[in-house]
């Protein structure tokens, strides 16, 4: 069975701009959590999707957003994009809100 | 305030012997805990997990202890290998909020051989 995937695994950015990134779970599984990790302040939850709806959102701006779609994968977006957004974004599925979660490679983002 | 905690950023074991990671929570609704696992450039992977109505779960060489009284849980490795060297995140979510999982600052393990 495939992992959960992320795309793009790398990327730049510049202060102001705006980015999204994907995550395409476990197939089968309902739930995609998406998490910031940074050196400083470790793993952060973002937020929380299943079956299409946020269900839990950790304390971030509004910049930060996401979606899920009815296969289940989900993208999240930041927009006007800051210094301090530079870190590696993780995705986790699970088959449902109360399982283990199964986590992605992570994107690492870089905001010049 | 951390409501999770790991209070050792480093611990060096060598190959065979038992290693023992240590976290702690402050917030007593938390009812499910897991250990993760992460090497360099790769995403976490969950290693074990323990619900609140158990104070022991085993898995191989890994054995999760929970101590609610005292808000500690404890993962040993035994024996040791070197391909165990990594860095081990504990979370704990309060099962109201499903995956709002929150994670320690973790502990890099380094296996000796």
């Amino acid at each position: 069975k495939a992992g959960v995937t992320q795309t793009p695994r790398y990327l730049i950015k510049t202060r102001g701009q705006q980015v999204t990134l994907s995550c395409s779970p476990i197939s089968g599984h309902r739930s995609v959590s998406w998490y910031q990790q940074t050196p400083g302040q470790g793993l952060q939850f973002l937020f929380e999707y299943f079956s299409e709806t946020q269900r839990n959102k950790g304390n971030f701006p509004g910049r930060f957003s996401g979606r899920q779609f009815s296969n289940s994968r989900s993208e999240m977006n930041v927009s006007t994009l800051e210094l301090g957004d530079s870190a590696l974004y993780l995705c986790a599925s699970s088959l449902t809100r109360y399982n283990e979660q199964f986590f992605g490679p992570g994107t690492r983002l870089t905001v010049l | 305030d951390q409501q999770v905690k790991q209070n050792s950023p480093s611990l060096s074991v060598q190959e065979g012997r038992i290693s023992i990671l240590n976290c702690d929570y402050t917030n007593s609704m938390f009812d499910y805990f897991l250990w993760y696992k992460k090497y360099p450039a790769e995403g976490p992977t969950f290693l074990i997990s323990i619900s609140s109505i158990k104070d022991k779960n085993e898995d191989g060489r890994f054995t999760v202890f929970l101590n609610k009284s005292a808000k500690h849980l404890s993962l040993h490795i035994v024996p040791s290998q070197p391909g165990d060297s990594a860095v081990y995140f504990c979370a704990a979510s309060d099962g109201n909020y499903g995956q709002n999982f929150v994670f320690g600052p973790g502990t890099r393990l380094s296996v000796l051989p």
